[in-house]
């Protein structure tokens, strides 16, 4: 596609339920990065994927948090038992790039806006 | 480990006016500089960068000088427009750390600017 496509763009769920996030990267980009931007504060990253593999994950907060792309494209973002606290903005990227990807500049999503009541 | 401080907002100027953020940064390696700007409903956009010590970048009217003794990378427009008014983010890419595949940003800079 044209740009880097999230759905949904807003979710609503009940503290304990499980949650998928999706990220559509730009056709042909090998590396996607998932962020998290709480209110009033920078994007937190993730996680890094080169292809399939996740190749950091490093930033992910816990186990409850795991995310996916098995066909090196779609990548989706899976939370369980979702906790108020985990109530953000949630940000994908992608980069045509194989390595020093921030250097060249990510093309960022609008993010999905998670509310957990 | 690597962070990033920014001027704390929100900036409220009048159109014309002359506008700078500051952003200083620590880092354990040579870091890649960066500022990302957000409108309105849209996502993060990369405004401009520089990759080395006394590198300016510009775009829109926007320039930033990495400046190494004073670890900054301070924000500024001559002249801002209302059309300038988003959420200015100041970020870095630490070679060493993580080897540029990722970004740590500062908290960010709201800017409105009204006619």
């Amino acid at each position: 596609g044209a740009g880097v496509s999230q759905t949904p763009s807003n979710k609503v769920t009940e503290k304990g339920k499980y949650v998928e996030l999706r990220c559509d990267p730009i056709s042909g980009h090998t590396a996607l990065y998932w962020y998290r931007q709480s209110l009033g504060q920078g994007p937190e990253f993730l996680i890094y994927f080169q292809g399939t593999g996740a190749a950091d994950d490093s930033g992910l907060p816990n186990d409850r948090f795991f995310a996916v792309r098995p066909e090196g494209s779609v990548s989706t973002l899976k939370i369980q038992r979702t906790e108020r606290g985990d109530s953000a903005m949630y940000l994908c990227a992608s980069s045509p790039q194989a390595g020093g990807a921030a250097n060249y500049g990510y093309t960022f999503g609008s993010g999905t806006r998670l509310t957990v009541v | 480990g690597d962070s990033v401080t920014q001027m704390e907002g929100p900036v409220t100027l009048s159109e014309e006016a002359f506008l700078t953020i500051n952003c200083t940064y620590t880092a354990t390696g040579y870091p890649s500089l960066f500022w990302y700007v957000q409108y309105p409903g849209e996502g993060l956009q990369l405004l401009l960068k520089a990759t080395k010590a006394d590198d300016k970048g510009s775009n829109k009217g926007f320039e930033a000088t990495y400046r190494k003794e004073t670890t900054s990378f301070h924000l500024e427009k001559g002249s801002v427009q209302v059309s300038d008014s988003a959420v200015y983010f100041c970020a870095l890419s630490d070679p060493v750390d993580f080897g540029n595949e990722k970004l740590t940003f500062g908290t960010g800079t709201r800017l409105t600017i009204i006619p």
